[in-house]
């Protein structure tokens, strides 16, 4: 059963960078038939996907956040990460890592419990 | 860009009705649309995808149908366990992805 697991700092101050890790257990992140995504929701808010990456290192970005987003993946520690530069309020949020099933028509298949993010000095 | 819509906002319903959502696509997306379960304080949780394909391990009572720019997710009798804001994704413009903005279902 595959599982995810956001980690990272829970406070960000602004204009810093938002680091977080998504470690994939129960499977393999190399798997062909599948992208792996972060996702936010602030608040009492809806969701937003931020972007996601395949296994080949390939990535693509929300246009509103393409500017401060790298998402990048380590295959041998079976995780991916997400860095988002210039941090303001309006990036608190709980982030959440997902696997992308292409077979699934681009679903959101398995997340992770999320990991909440605020950004104060 | 694709913009999502729901309807409504948020219902109230009792257990064992028929729940109704609408989910409305600024163009069409063919049969790209998938729909998630979320409770407070926890991650979404895939109902449907392709409009209607169940998703494994999901109950039978939840049903998706539509295709092009409206689409409907039905709950067949309402169980207490239900009770939550379901949010509809469209996947058809990939690589953008876009949610609607949810549909909060509470006890009446």
């Amino acid at each position: 059963q595959v599982q995810l697991q956001e980690s990272g700092p829970g406070l960000v101050k602004p204009s810093q960078t938002l680091s977080l890790t998504c470690t994939v257990s129960g499977g393999s992140i190399s798997s062909g038939s599948y992208y792996w995504s972060w996702i936010r929701q602030p608040a009492g808010k809806g969701l937003e996907w931020i972007g996601r990456i395949y296994t080949s290192g390939s990535t693509n970005y929300n246009p509103s956040l393409k500017s401060r987003v790298t998402i990048s993946v380590d295959t041998s520690k079976n995780q991916f990460s997400l860095k988002l530069s210039s941090v303001t309020a309006a990036d608190t949020a709980v982030y959440y890592c997902a696997r992308d099933s292409m077979i699934s028509a681009d679903a959101f298949d398995i997340w992770g419990q999320g990991t909440m993010v605020t950004v104060s000095s | 860009d694709i913009q999502m819509t729901q309807s409504p906002s948020s219902l109230s319903a009792s257990v064992g009705d028929r729940v109704t959502i609408t989910c409305r696509a600024s163009q069409s997306i063919s049969s790209y649309l998938n729909w998630y379960q979320q409770k407070p304080g926890k991650a979404p949780k895939l109902l449907i995808y392709a409009a209607s394909s169940l998703q494994s391990g999901v109950p039978s009572r939840f049903s998706g149908s539509g295709s092009g720019t409206d689409f409907t997710l039905t709950i067949s009798s309402l169980q207490p366990e239900d009770f939550a804001t379901y949010y509809c994704q469209q996947s058809y413009s990939t690589p953008i992805f876009t949610f609607g903005p949810g549909t909060k279902v509470d006890i009446k």
